[in-house]
């Protein structure tokens, strides 16, 4: 089974830019959540998409957004991009309906702002 | 607010000593995850505790959910290289899905 899948791995845009970043699943999960990891920061939590709909949201500005697809690929926007949003991003897809929700996280994508 | 703190930060081990990281959550939790991030990767699910006062072991990896089920630790066991990585634990909280403590990024000198 393939693994979850995000797409570019590296970006390097400047300040002022918008950016959306892409999520495939693992065939089967549902559920597909975000996530900003820096070195200060660690790993916080942006929004889940289950069944296209956003079930929960981190703290974050309203300039990060998501949606997700009927075939459960998700899709993560920036915009108007500061210094501090360059990070890791990672996603993460699980079941969601089952009790033991284990997170399967994707490769991220590094995201620089110049 | 909603807080999961893991101590210690940083821990340098010489390879063959043992190794704990602690977990501490604001609130009492229904399961805690832990999940390994080796350098330049991503994390990866290691383990799902969900009973107080559970116990559960992975080779050399022993973990444990406190019984009143808001702290968590992971033992490892004459640690080797490959061991090397931070060590994240997190817990789902209301309208958060998960939240991660810090990490404990371990490192082992041959």
């Amino acid at each position: 089974k393939a693994g979850v899948t995000q797409t570019p791995r590296y970006l390097i845009k400047t300040r002022g830019q918008q950016v959306t970043l892409s999520c495939s699943p693992i065939s089967g999960h549902r559920s597909v959540s975000w996530y900003q990891q820096t070195p200060g920061q660690g790993l916080q939590f942006l929004f889940e998409y289950f069944s296209e709909t956003q079930r929960n949201k981190g703290n974050f500005p309203g300039r990060f957004s998501g949606r997700q697809f009927s075939n459960s690929r998700s899709e993560m926007n920036v915009s108007t991009l500061e210094l501090g949003d360059s990070a890791l991003y990672l996603c993460a897809s699980s079941f969601r309906d089952r009790r033991d929700n284990e997170q399967f996280f994707g490769p991220g994508t590094r995201l620089t702002v110049l | 607010g909603q807080q999961v703190m893991q101590i210690p930060q940083y821990q340098h081990v010489q390879e063959g000593e043992d190794f704990t990281t602690y977990c501490n959550s604001s609130t009492t939790l229904s399961n805690i995850q832990w999940y390994k991030q080796r350098p330049g990767g991503h994390p990866v699910f290691l383990i799902q505790l969900v009973k107080s006062g559970e116990v559960k072991k992975q080779k050399r990896l022993t973990f444990q959910f406190g019984e009143a089920k808001k702290n968590s630790s992971l033992h490892i066991t004459a640690t080797q290289t490959t061991d090397v990585g931070t060590y994240f634990c997190a817990g789902p909280f209301y309208g958060q899905n998960f939240v991660f403590g810090p990490g404990t990024r371990l490192s082992v000198l041959p």
